[in-house]
C-alpha cells in the first residue's frame, strides 16, 4: 500500500459545481497534512494547511479525519481557474519531518 | 522576498552522460528537498537536508545520483551516468525549519530529457 493515496481523476466538472477530493494515508503517526496546487508545467504551491478541526479558506474546505486516515479537501463554485492538479502532502515524524506527496487528482473545470 | 532559484530549466543528455543541477533556496531557510516528478506523477522526495546534514536519502539510488549542500545554503544534484527512466522534471524546495506544519517553497524546476 502506497504512503499516500489519492484518485488521479480527471474529475471533470461544469462553472459553478461542488467538488471533493480525498486522500488516504497509511502512517497513523502523521503529524502534518496539506494541499498544494500545480499548474501544468508548474511548480507545486501550498493551497492550505489542513488542521486537526478542519478549516476553510473562502471556496476551499480541508478537514482531517484521524481515525479513518484521510484528508479532504471541497471546492464549491468551481471557477475555470481551479482547473489545475491537486497534491496531498503528508508529513511523517520519525525524528525528524518528511514530506511525502500524493500523485494528484486533476481538475478540469469547463465553462 | 526572492524564491528558490534552480538552474538550468530545462537539460538534454545522451544515456550514460552526467549531468548536474543547482539550487539556491530561500535566504535562511534550513531545510532544502530535492523531489523527482515523472510525468502524471506526484513528486518523489529524493533527498532532504537539514542546513549541511542529510535528514532522509532513503529513496535516491545511491549508485548514479548524489547531492551535496557543503555551506548549508545552495545544493547540486548530480546523475551519473544517466538513464532513460531519469528523464523527470527535478525540483528544489526549501522550509524555514523542519517541514513539520510549515511551508515548502518550490524552484521552477529543471526539466531533464535523457534520450
Amino acid at each position: 500500500r502506497k504512503e499516500v493515496e489519492q484518485d488521479p481523476g480527471p474529475f471533470n466538472v461544469p462553472e459553478g459545481a461542488t467538488v471533493a477530493f480525498n486522500c488516504t494515508y497509511s502512517n497513523s503517526a502523521s503529524q502534518s497534512f496539506f494541499w498544494y496546487r500545480q499548474d501544468c508545467r508548474k511548480e507545486p504551491k501550498l493551497l492550505m494547511s489542513v488542521y486537526s478541526s478542519g478549516n476553510e479558506d473562502g471556496r476551499f474546505t480541508a478537514q482531517l479525519n484521524r481515525a479513518s486516515q484521510y484528508i479532504s479537501l471541497l471546492i464549491r463554485d468551481s471557477k475555470l481557474s481551479d482547473s489545475a492538479t491537486y497534491l496531498c502532502v503528508v508529513t511523517s515524524s520519525g525524528g525528524s519531518y518528511i514530506p511525502t506527496f500524493g500523485r494528484g487528482t486533476s481538475l478540469i473545470v469547463h465553462p | 522576498e526572492a524564491g528558490v532559484a534552480q538552474s538550468p530549466r530545462y537539460k538534454i543528455i545522451e544515456k550514460r552522460q552526467s549531468v548536474a543541477f543547482w539550487c539556491n533556496p530561500i535566504s535562511g531557510h534550513a531545510t532544502l528537498y530535492w523531489y523527482q516528478q515523472i510525468l502524471g506523477q506526484g513528486p518523489k522526495l529524493l533527498i532532504q537536508f537539514q542546513n549541511n546534514g542529510v535528514v532522509d536519502d532513503s529513496q535516491l539510488p545511491k549508485d548514479r545520483f548524489s547531492a551535496e549542500r557543503l555551506k548549508g545554503v545552495d545544493s547540486t544534484l548530480k546523475i551519473q551516468p544517466a538513464k532513460l527512466e531519469d528523464s523527470a522534471v527535478y525540483l528544489c524546495a526549501s522550509s524555514p525549519r523542519g517541514s513539520g506544519g510549515t511551508e515548502a517553497f518550490f524552484g521552477q524546476g529543471t526539466r531533464l530529457t535523457v534520450v
